[in-house]
């Protein structure tokens, strides 16, 4: 089956400073990759769809300069939350759509947990 | 707007018995469902899904029936069991090719032996 592997799986980091989160679909190729952020106990919440060559496209309220996205290749996009703070700590996840399936078939990674203190 | 509204949980059961949760969603136009399923320390996994009102989509012991009347999607199980466990969450695909989900709060299920 379709697999989506996140790297890193947990990462713990200070407080001004930049993590980047990879998505990366593993046996098919994605031209579209939607990033989520989840709240303990809540739903996941979309933050941005990514298209592969074009910019992403960020749902309200969500900071672009913040939350940097990049589809470079049809089996990778990247998250960067840039100069994190406490209040980003969460839990990201990302699902990739193939680029040949129907509109059903999205499949997610195993979810990244980010802590800044 | 498009929402889905589950259930509060977590839903606490022994062994056999029968689940339900509870899912209704509003929506414009013709939304798919679905119903994800997310094991401890795992990535979401499609459980089942329904493209159009009055299909049901079932997969493992698990159903669940598109109604447009009542706008709900509600999962049930006759007998569920310990390996069940885990988060379960509805979601709705609006009409558009290549959208994103828009998921329920979620609902853990914890089966004891």
């Amino acid at each position: 089956g379709a697999v989506v592997s996140q790297h890193p799986s947990w990462v713990i980091c200070k407080s001004g400073t930049s993590v980047k989160i990879e998505c990366r679909s593993l046996d098919f190729q994605a031209t579209t990759m939607f990033w989520y952020r989840q709240f303990p106990k809540q739903s996941l919440m979309l933050m941005a769809t990514s298209n592969e060559g074009s910019k992403a496209t960020y749902e309200q309220g969500v900071e672009k300069d913040k939350f940097l996205i990049n589809h470079a290749s049809l089996t990778l996009s990247t998250l960067t939350v840039t100069s994190a703070h406490p209040e980003d700590s969460s839990f990201y996840i990302c699902s990739a759509l193939p680029g040949q399936g129907g509109i059903y078939e999205q499949y997610f990674g195993p979810g990244t947990r980010l802590t800044v203190t | 707007g498009n929402s889905v509204t589950q259930m509060e949980g977590p839903v606490t059961l022994s062994e056999e018995a029968f689940l339900t949760i509870n899912c209704t969603y509003t929506a414009t136009g013709y939304p798919s469902l679905f119903w994800y399923v997310q094991y401890p320390g795992e990535g979401l996994q499609l459980l089942l899904k329904a493209t159009k009102a009055d299909d049901k989509g079932s997969n493992k012991g698990f159903e669940a029936t598109y109604r447009k009347e009542t706008t709900s999607f509600h999962l049930e199980k006759g007998s569920v069991q310990v390996s069940d466990s885990a988060v379960y969450f509805c979601a709705l695909l609006p009409g558009q090719a290549g959208t994103a989900l828009i998921f329920g709060k979620g609902t853990t299920l914890s089966v004891s032996s």
